[in-house]
């Protein structure tokens, strides 16, 4: 199976920051690579898809790149409402993988 | 509106057994994978299986975590999808969500609310 390694594993900032989420996976999978943001006691909700594309209603201060191995998921200016957990997960095989997820705390 | 909603959650005694169902509306759902995602108390999501449209031969596929013990199944019919677990574990205690498959990229588009089982004796 797949792997995927997100960093850091938790990461403090403040609002209005411009924070970058890095997720690697063991190995090549193009483009199908998917960001989840997950608030305590919710289900996730899909923020990005196919590495870059913007979910339908997600803000745009979310942005993602990357192919192949290396991901970044960037939120520009840090608003109250996006602190939270978000995981990477692969799409490329039958197996489906998360990242074990990257919490984001306010400082 | 997209809705998945998940029911069947309970507290079992291990090596018993427990079907969840995942009531969909919204979406044409015979169209559509359906998966199942758990997430342990505090832990991170793990995947644990889909099932695939009558189109794709209601092809499934598993976790190797719960491979030869959880089977999912679904009723177009009655927009529903199972996912039947036996034997379960101590560490089969979780949430279990309900997620629609997108189309291209192997994305997780709609997600239900999540229900809980616990595995204790």
């Amino acid at each position: 199976d797949i792997q995927m390694t997100q960093s850091p594993s938790s990461l403090s900032a403040s609002v209005g920051d411009r924070v970058t989420f890095t997720c690697r996976a063991s190995q090549t999978i193009d483009k199908y690579l998917n960001w989840y943001q997950q608030k305590p006691g919710k289900a996730p909700k899909l923020l990005i898809y196919a590495a870059s594309s913007l979910e339908s209603g997600v803000p745009s201060r979310f942005s993602g790149s990357g192919s192949g191995t290396d991901f970044t998921l960037t939120i520009s200016r840090l608003q109250p409402e996006d602190f939270a957990t978000y995981y990477c997960q692969q799409g490329s095989t039958i197996i489906r993988t998360f990242g074990q997820g990257t919490k984001l705390e306010i400082k | 509106e997209v809705q998945l909603v998940e029911s069947g959650g309970d507290l079992v005694q291990p090596g018993e057994s427990l079907k969840l169902s995942c009531a969909a509306s919204g979406f044409t759902f015979s169209g559509s994978s359906i998966h199942w995602v758990r997430q342990a108390s505090g832990k991170g999501l793990e995947w644990i299986g889909r099932i695939r449209s009558k189109a794709n031969n209601y092809a499934t596929a598993y976790a190797a975590s719960v491979n030869g013990r959880f089977t999912i199944s679904r009723d177009d019919s009655q927009n529903t999808a199972y996912l039947q677990m036996n034997s379960l574990k101590t560490e089969d205690t979780a949430i279990y969500y309900c997620a629609r498959g997108g189309s291209s990229f192997g994305h997780f588009a709609s997600w239900g609310q999540g229900i809980l089982v616990t595995v204790s004796s």
